[in-house]
């Protein structure tokens, strides 16, 4: 399967922990983005790499949260502290350029107790 | 006013109707547009995406835009039961999503 993948698919944890998931895009995609969705909402950006380079991290993007995307593969997406508003769907997508097609792994789905 | 704004819905149609969706967005230099399917509890589906004016046909789907009026659709003929899900509008790079709008297909 060459699509987007994303581990862990499912992640419990309690009030004050810390969280990693992680995103591999597909092979030939340079742009990797994440985003976070909560029910009944659309997906809310977060921000986006082009290969290592973080080119932009959203103004509601609490200093908890810290995206890293080491050698332009896969990518890291750590939530320090969590909160029980931090639970939600963590979604990662791909694409070849801005403005192209983005396609999106499974989602981590993050329960915080 | 939202960046994108779409009908939560349900929109409910019968097997084999036209499903009409509707999305409006503010930013007026947007270039790329995209219409997604959602199936509950799973992650977002690429079914459509449209740059320029006018329509475009996938299949049973075709999508129309019209910047001038910043405004783009989804037309889903003879509508499935399978087409039951939430459909997302999204506009942009960033891909600026609306709420969705959810299709129900009576059959």
């Amino acid at each position: 399967d060459t699509g987007v993948s994303q581990d862990p698919r499912h992640k419990i944890t309690k009030r004050g922990q810390n969280v990693t998931f992680r995103c591999d895009p597909i092979s030939e995609h340079n742009r990797l983005y994440w985003y976070r969705q909560t029910l009944g909402q659309g997906p809310e950006f977060l921000t986006y790499f082009q290969n290592e380079a973080q080119l932009e991290k959203s103004r509601l993007l609490s200093d908890r949260f810290s995206a890293e995307r080491p050698k332009g593969s896969f990518s890291t997406l750590e939530i320090q502290r969590t909160e029980q508003g931090d639970s939600a769907m963590y979604l990662c997508a791909s694409s070849t350029t801005e403005g192209d097609e983005q396609f999106f792994g499974p989602g981590t789905r993050l329960t915080v107790l | 006013q939202k960046e994108v704004e779409q009908n939560s819905g349900p929109l409910s149609v019968p097997e084999g109707a036209i499903a009409s969706l509707n999305c409006t967005y503010s930013d007026r230099v947007s270039q790329s547009f995209f219409w997604y399917r959602q199936y509950s509890g799973k992650s977002p589906e690429l079914i459509m995406s449209i740059y320029s004016n006018g329509d475009k046909e996938d299949g049973r789907f075709t999508a129309q835009l019209n910047k001038a009026s910043q405004y783009v659709s989804l037309l889903i003929r003879d509508s499935q039961p399978s087409d039951s899900a939430t459909y997302l509008c999204a506009v942009n790079a960033k891909v600026t999503f609306g709420t969705g709008t959810k299709l129900q297909v009576i059959p």
